[in-house]
């Protein structure tokens, strides 16, 4: 079965802390890999999107990593602030043309002053 | 900085109504989609829209649901005739391209509830 599972489910850290969400997937065939941040009542917006030939992108303060042999990937977030209080999911779109994505259930952060 | 835009924000109905939800995607995009979140619960992927045919559609996306672009600018979702399962929040995203790379900018979302 297609599934994106993520840990933790929720996290709460200190402002200026660094924190790093984990995303499994055994969704297949893969064509890439997304994180989006959804703010509450929000769109996701898109924060990284990685193929399967990639294994690190940065976008500022977060890095996703992937590694596809173990279909894993990690998002870090470096020197958090209050505004990345939101969800975080990860996203596996299935196909080649990369149209039919599988969420994960997100994970909840919340920074702290 | 271009956005999806959607409308309603809230749209009330009752059980059996039919419903149309409408979006606007970014002017030079070429590619619709539609997902819904019901409250609580992950984002599904329900459809994708290109050139206007429907792309790619999951399971939730029954007979009771349909696309449409029925002019230059908007994008819309019909659903025939609501259940109380309907209940969600019903997102819109569009892309320039076509294919894994490009990034979906989704708009704020409908909350619909089915009374």
């Amino acid at each position: 079965k297609n599934q994106v599972e993520q840990s933790p489910q929720s996290l709460i850290i200190l402002e200026g802390k660094n924190c790093t969400l984990q995303c499994n997937y055994t969704v297949s065939p893969f064509s890439n890999l997304r994180w989006y941040k959804q703010d509450t009542g929000r769109g996701p917006v898109s924060l990284t999107i990685m193929t399967f030939s990639e294994n690190t992108k940065s976008n500022g303060r977060y890095t996703a990593t992937l590694d596809a042999d173990t279909k894993q990937s990690s998002l870090h977030i470096t020197a958090s602030q209050l505004s990345d209080s939101a969800s975080y999911i990860c996203v596996v779109s299935r196909n080649n043309y990369g149209q039919n994505f599988v969420f994960g259930p997100g994970t909840r952060l919340s920074v702290l002053p | 900085e271009p956005e999806v835009t959607q409308t309603p924000s809230h749209q009330v109905t009752q059980m059996g109504q039919e419903v149309i939800l409408r979006c606007v995607p970014i002017s030079n995009h070429l590619y619709f989609y539609w997902y819904r979140q019901i409250l609580g619960q992950k984002v599904e992927f329900l459809v994708s829209f290109y050139n206007n045919e429907i792309s790619e559609k999951s399971e939730i996306f029954d007979d009771q649901f349909s696309v449409e672009r029925p002019d230059g600018s908007n994008f819309t979702l019909k659903i025939r005739s609501t259940k109380l399962e309907d209940s969600a929040m019903y997102f819109c995203a569009s892309s320039e391209r076509y294919g894994g790379n490009y990034e979906q900018y989704f708009g704020p979302g409908t909350r619909l509830t089915v009374t």
